[in-house]
């Protein structure tokens, strides 16, 4: 079975760091992208950036880009999403999923999806 | 960036009766390659997203024929042909032509 499985629910502080995963089995982990996707409460999906395991070539969306890092160890099928100082904006929802893409367009979107870690960020 | 805007943005249904509900986007998806790259995703209630419709008319492996993604260029259309008790949450349609790829705001559709 194809799957994307995400590491647990997280309770962070203001200014701590984390990182977060998504692990991937049965298919080739190297031969698709996987991207992440925000959700904060109640509200829509933004896509944050995306990362190709094979050769770790990441790309962010604008309006992440700086904010969180995209990572892969392809040897364990892992991908993460990490935060070096959190803010109580971070608190949301945070989807894995699987994609294809070529050159800058995603010919196969998000057609596997983790089951989501909440990240809760509070003092 | 390119946006898209999803109507209506709440969806009040009676089972069994049909559902409309449209996706525009502010430029033409159509990618250099002649395909174009618009997909529509159902969120149940506290569940991960779901791709339904893929290209913007092929349906997803497991997906009942009851829903259907048409359209072309800028105006697209998801339809749900006979609503049932198990298409309550969130569809969105996002775009995966023009980067940075973009989501609409997501449509409710709750029964009556």
């Amino acid at each position: 079975e194809v799957q994307l499985v995400q590491s647990g629910a997280e309770v962070k502080k203001p200014g701590e760091s984390l990182k977060i995963s998504c692990k991937g089995s049965g298919y080739s982990f190297t031969s698709y992208w996987i991207g992440w996707v925000r959700q904060m409460p109640g509200k829509g999906l933004e896509w944050m950036g995306i990362i190709y395991p094979g050769d770790s070539d990441t790309r962010y969306s604008p309006s992440f880009q700086g904010q969180v890092t995209i990572s892969a160890d392809k040897s364990i099928s892992t991908a993460y999403l990490q935060w070096s100082s959190l803010k109580a904006s971070d608190t949301a929802m945070y989807y894995c999923a699987r994609l294809r893409v070529v050159d800058t367009a995603m010919i196969d979107a998000f057609d596997i999806w983790g089951q989501g870690t909440m990240v809760t960020v509070s003092s | 960036d390119v946006v898209m805007t999803q109507s209506p943005l709440s969806l009040p249904v009676t089972l069994g009766q049909p559902a409309s509900i449209s996706c525009r986007s502010s430029q033409s998806l159509v990618y250099s390659d002649g395909n174009t790259y618009l997909n529509w995703f159902q969120q149940r209630p506290g569940q991960s997203p779901r791709r339904l419709i893929y290209k913007v008319s092929n349906r997803d492996s497991g997906v009942p024929d009851r829903f259907s993604g048409s359209g072309s260029g800028t105006d697209f259309t998801l339809k749900i042909s006979r609503v049932e008790a198990e298409d309550v949450g969130v569809y969105y349609c996002m775009q995966g032509t023009h980067w940075p790829w973009t989501f609409g705001q997501g449509t409710k559709v709750e029964i009556k």
